[in-house]
């Protein structure tokens, strides 16, 4: 079966610093995995995925996500966080006709 | 760029009373789906729909919902008596192809938010 976990309901990190949301899943079958964000009253909007090609993966906004299969992880990294990172980010794993979101986690950026 | 969109932004109703809620997906998309998000809690998947069918649905999606394509644009959910526990916000997704095709993207609308009374 098909999931994901995310490390951290919380995080915050100053203007600046280091973004790291963590990201691990679970798969029977090789994975495809997505990062979405949803800013506040908005929806979900995808920020990057991995679909087997490149490990590196980087996406929209500055961000980057790396994919390691021996760690069954998909961390999400930006190395400057910006003010207007500030929502919560999903990682998702595919199903057969879906997707498995994680619980989310909501980034805060400190001026 | 195109995106999907969903109609209302927000609904509120009474216990008991029947919702529908719209999407307008992609226009060249095939594959289309429902999600749920609780207050606090994840997204959750709900039913995806290909070629006038469903083609998955989770424990979520039992008889009291369903979904239709009535016309070649719109994708609706409907919640024939609501409850106070499906009070959510739902998102109508679309994507080109679905996985067993090679990957794709599910393209998210804004959601709607179901306030159930």
């Amino acid at each position: 079966a098909q999931s994901v976990t995310q490390l951290g309901s919380h995080v915050s990190v100053s203007e600046g610093a280091l973004v790291l949301l963590r990201c691990n899943y679970s798969s029977s079958v090789p994975p495809y995995l997505f990062w979405y964000v949803q800013y506040p009253n908005q929806g979900l909007q995808l920020l990057l995925k991995y679909t087997s090609a490149a490990t590196l993966v980087k996406g929209i906004n500055g961000f980057e996500a790396e994919f390691k299969k021996s760690e069954t992880s998909f961390h999400l990294t930006k190395p400057s966080a910006h003010m207007s990172d500030a929502a919560e980010y999903f990682c998702a794993v595919t199903g057969a006709n879906n997707l498995f979101f994680g619980t989310g986690t909501r980034l805060t950026v400190i001026p | 760029e195109p995106e999907v969109t969903q109609t209302p932004s927000h609904q509120v109703t009474q216990m008991g009373q029947e919702v529908i809620l719209r999407c307008v997906p992609i226009s060249n998309h095939l594959y289309f789906y429902w999600y749920r998000q609780i207050l606090g809690q994840k997204v959750e998947f709900l039913v995806s729909f290909y070629n006038n069918e469903i083609s998955e649905k989770s424990e979520i999606f039992d008889d009291q919902f369903s979904v239709e394509r009535p016309d070649g644009s719109n994708f609706t959910l409907k919640i024939r008596s609501t409850k106070l526990e499906d009070s959510a916000m739902y998102f109508c997704a679309s994507s080109e192809r679905s996985w067993g095709q090679g990957t794709d993207t599910q393209y998210f609308g804004p959601g709607t938010r179901l306030t159930v009374l």
